[in-house]
């Protein structure tokens, strides 16, 4: 069992649409949680970081993290075709490395 | 949010040579930076991680002696790949973690890639 699993997808929504993407993680001890876009050929850009149970908000973007479930999602509104990319979570227990999830394929279509 | 760059963002080079790639945090001093490796569609495989002043601590299976890593400041550190063969081709990514006083932070900030092609 992989120690942090996420749909690759790919994922296809209208513009305008309400994304979800998730990840389920195994290892209780992860403390950090990130969200990462990655544009092809770029390299990754963080989105949200966070280190509590609840959810975050910035723009369109919320991150929620349920620790007892130990399952974390990243919401995007009001989609945008340039939101089309490839979204990575990532997770650590602090000064270890990032574990990243597989990377779900979103495309935003016009 | 925190800018890392590198240099150069490609490069071709024949099989034999050698090339350095710079990562630098711009705006912000890094306790940590990490080299990554990507290839097409696939995520990304954490090479070595390294700490200013200190010998970089590579993932199993990374060459040591093929990737040689310096991070000689808290804003600068280097790849390079020595006697490059074809299959070195990759995208190379650097990373650098946030050097926060007062706090423990762990936000880890990614460069732009840097796209080499050994012929």
């Amino acid at each position: 069992q992989k120690e942090v699993e996420q749909d690759p997808g790919p994922l296809s929504v209208p513009e305008g649409a309400i994304v979800s993407l998730n990840c389920t993680y195994s290892n209780s001890a992860f403390q950090y949680f990130m969200w990462y876009r990655q544009y092809s050929r770029k390299g990754p850009e963080l989105l949200m970081y966070t280190y509590s149970s609840g959810n975050k908000e910035d723009g369109r973007f919320t991150a929620q993290v349920d620790k007892s479930s130990k399952y974390i999602s990243l919401f995007i509104r009001d989609s945008q075709p340039s939101d089309s990319a490839t979204y990575l979570c990532a997770l650590n227990q602090g000064a270890q490395k990032l574990v990243f999830g597989q990377g779900t394929r979103l495309t935003i279509n016009p | 949010g925190a800018v890392v760059s590198q240099h150069p963002s490609w490069v071709i080079c024949k099989s034999g040579t050698s090339v350095k790639i710079e990562c630098r945090s711009l705006d912000f001093q890094a306790t940590t930076m990490f080299w990554y490796r990507q290839f097409p569609k696939q995520s990304l495989m954490l090479m070595a991680t390294s700490n200013e002043g200190s010998k970089a601590t590579y993932e199993q299976g990374v060459e040591k002696d093929k990737f040689l890593i310096n991070h000689a400041s808290l804003t600068l550190s280097t790849l390079t790949v020595t006697s490059a063969h074809p299959e070195d081709s990759s995208f190379y990514i650097c990373s650098a973690r946030v050097l926060a006083s007062g706090r423990a932070s762990y936000e880890q900030y990614f460069g732009p890639g840097t796209r080499l092609t050994v012929t």
